[in-house]
């Protein structure tokens, strides 16, 4: 059974730094893995998807990584804003009906 | 093309009603996920099904919970005789196929409130 895990639980930087959120899995034999991002109250937007064949995808200050073999992804966001601020969720499908599992996510504060 | 659509977006029930949560997938998408979330608590899979079938239900639990996807309509999941433990945000997701190969996107969510 998946088991995703989320490093770290909660983050507070000021505006301008560059992060990494980390996601690590337990099944290495992983389709894909998506981010998503949460705001307050709301459901979750997609930013990227990586698939099992690819190490890395980009999305304007966003850049996600996947190591199957250390069942690792890793999402960076260059220079944080502000309106960066939200939970931060990785997911990925395993298992025969690709049900994707998720870890409790990142909680993200950038202030000014 | 709309997203995901969810309503309703929050719902009162009383301990003992019925509550009916729905979902319409993205057009052109055949597949549709139920996930619960519990206040500081992760994303949990509760049911995954294609039209007219139930693909995997092994994350709902087996009393009270119950869910569908018409040929024609919404995805509905169905709660009878509610309880307070049922109280979470309600997601649905929707993919045109598998999702080894594509991704899921998301609806609002119905925010589930039982008193």
């Amino acid at each position: 059974k998946q088991e995703v895990t989320q490093i770290p639980a909660a983050l507070s930087v000021p505006e301008g730094e560059n992060l990494v959120l980390n996601c690590s899995f337990t099944d290495s034999a992983i389709y894909n893995l998506q981010w998503f991002r949460q705001d307050p109250g709301k459901g979750l937007t997609s930013l990227l998807l990586i698939q099992s064949s690819q190490r890395e995808q980009t999305s304007g200050r966003l850049n996600a990584s996947l190591d199957k073999s250390s069942g690792r992804s890793t999402l960076y966001i260059a220079a944080s804003q502000p309106g960066d601020s939200a939970t931060y969720l990785c997911a990925g499908p395993s298992g025969g009906s690709y049900i994707p599992t998720f870890g409790r996510g990142t909680s993200l504060i950038v202030h000014p | 093309n709309a997203g995901v659509m969810q309503n309703p977006r929050h719902l009162v029930r009383r301990r003992g009603q019925e509550a009916r949560l729905r979902c319409s997938p993205m057009k052109g998408h055949s597949h549709v996920y139920w996930y619960r979330q519990l206040p500081e608590e992760g994303l949990k899979f509760m049911v995954y099904l294609q039209k007219e079938n139930i693909i995997d239900e092994s994350g709902m639990p087996k009393e009270r919970f119950s869910a569908e996807f018409p040929k024609e309509g919404p995805s509905i999941l169905r709660i009878q005789q509610v309880v307070r433990g049922d109280s979470a945000a309600y997601f649905c997701a929707s993919s045109p196929e598998g999702l080894s190969n594509t991704e899921a996107f998301f609806g609002q969510g119905t925010r589930l409130t039982v008193v």
